[in-house]
């Protein structure tokens, strides 16, 4: 199986700063990689597909980028509605494997 | 607007058999891949597996190499639900499970998921 490694697995910020959330590969994916919102008790929802194709529906202010092995989201601006768990996904090959999550806490 | 709604047990002893459903609402079951996927408590979601309608009579699915001599998956086109059954559950299993439509391998829509525990 592909590992994921996501980084950090919290991190403190206010509303309107610009924050960074790492994903990288046990191997290189390819560019297959998705990141995703989740709020405790609601649906995961999709942000991210491709490493850096916005999902119809959600705000510019998220972005992703990165290739091979290492992957970046970046909210910026943080809103409130943005706190949150933030989790990638890399599905190149026969299985599907997640990182351990972000929490984007309230400083 | 496509919804997932996971339902099922709760609660499950060990060595039992885990059964789980999803329903869908404005989506058909035919032409995608439902997933379902786990969060056990503290640990990183885990994909379980997929089950794939074709429309053709016939139903594919694939499995994580971890769970696959324990797992089956089925559709159900007339009630627009998804089902998952885990034999010989143990307190490993015990996480939230979520179901979710796929798209070319992520995962477009979600359930909310719902948590299941296997204890005695």
């Amino acid at each position: 199986d592909i590992q994921m490694t996501q980084s950090p697995s919290t991190l403190s910020a206010s509303v309107g700063d610009s924050v960074t959330i790492t994903c990288r590969a046990s191997q290189s994916i390819f560019g297959l990689l998705a990141w995703y919102q989740h709020k405790p008790g609601t649906a995961p929802k999709l942000l991210i597909y491709k490493a850096s194709t916005l999902e119809s529906g959600v705000p510019s202010r998220f972005s992703g980028s990165g290739s091979g092995t290492e992957f970046t989201l970046t909210i910026s601006n943080l809103q409130p509605d943005d706190f949150a768990t933030y989790f990638c996904q890399q599905y190149n090959g026969y299985s599907t494997t997640f990182g351990q999550g972000t929490k984007v806490e309230v400083k | 607007q496509v919804q997932l709604q996971e339902s099922g047990p709760g609660l499950v002893k060990p060595s039992e058999t885990l059964s789980l459903t999803c329903s869908v609402s404005g989506s058909s079951i035919s032409t995608y891949y439902w997933n379902w996927i786990r969060q056990p408590p503290g640990k990183a979601l885990e994909w379980v597996g997929y089950v794939y309608d074709t429309v053709y009579d016939s139903v594919k699915t694939n499995f994580n190499p971890s769970l696959k001599s324990r797992l089956t998956m089925s559709v159900d086109t007339s009630k627009n639900q998804i089902s998952l059954n885990l034999s010989s559950v143990t307190a490993a299993d015990t996480a939230v499970y979520f179901c979710a439509r796929g798209r070319n391998g992520y995962l477009v829509h979600w359930g909310p998921g719902i948590p299941l525990t296997v204890s005695a």
